[in-house]
């Protein structure tokens, strides 16, 4: 079961750049979750989708968008990248948003 | 301001003793609460949970106590081995809107295990 995949693995951009972490979940679950892990500051949620059609704000949108494609796909898009948005991206998914949620293996990203 | 708090940045425990995490939180509709491991270029993963309906749940070496009244709860490993050193991280989960659920986490505690 491959579970959670986030694709890159890694990628560095140049500022003003745009990019879209892909993101997909293969257990059904109805939850998808975007965090940045940064020294320090633990995780933080970037957006959130509830449900297939849903998306919200979590702590700390802005600079990103995001489109829950279908139940198993959620991406997430810098449209003019940032150094401060320099941080490890983590995808998440859960069956209902309330209990467990799986985790993929990240996607370093650095803007210079 | 920080819903899930984790005061202690680092910890450092002995090989066969006990290791407790501690970790504290503001917002009272949390009513779930989650401990995750981290391993350096890995995505975080589940480790045991409680219910706020519950004070204690324990799985294996692995031990989770809730303090509803003093919004605290606290991991404990016993004993600690090696393997367990990595960074820990509590969430908690409430609803935050028509049924809207998401975990916020604390910012880590890093555990190494000495042999």
């Amino acid at each position: 079961n491959a579970g959670v995949t986030q694709t890159p693995k890694f990628q560095v951009l140049k500022t003003g750049q745009s990019m879209t972490l892909q993101c997909a979940q293969d257990m059904n679950h109805n939850s998808m979750y975007w965090y940045r892990q940064d020294p320090g500051m633990g995780l933080r949620l970037i957006y959130y989708s509830a449900s297939e059609g849903t998306t919200d704000k979590g702590e700390v949108p802005n600079g990103y968008n995001v489109s829950r494609l279908n139940k198993r796909e959620f991406s997430l898009r810098l449209e003019s990248a940032a150094p401060s948005q320099t941080s490890v991206y983590f995808c998440a998914s859960s069956v209902q948003g309330y209990g467990e949620a799986f985790f993929g293996q990240g996607t370093r990203l650095t803007v210079v | 301001d920080q819903q899930v708090k984790q005061n202690s940045p680092s910890l450092s425990v002995q090989e066969g003793r006990i290791s407790i995490l501690n970790c504290d939180y503001t917002n009272s509709m949390f009513d779930y609460f989650l401990w995750y491991k981290k391993y350096p270029a890995e995505g975080p993963t589940f480790l045991i949970s409680i219910s706020s309906i519950k004070d204690k749940n324990e799985d294996g070496r692995f031990t989770v106590f809730l303090n509803k009244s003093a919004k605290h709860l606290s991991l404990h490993i016993v004993p600690s081995q090696p393997g367990d050193s990595a960074v820990y991280f509590c969430a908690a989960s409430g609803d935050s809107g028509a049924g809207s659920y998401q975990l916020t986490f604390g910012k880590g505690t890093k555990l190494s295990v000495i042999p």
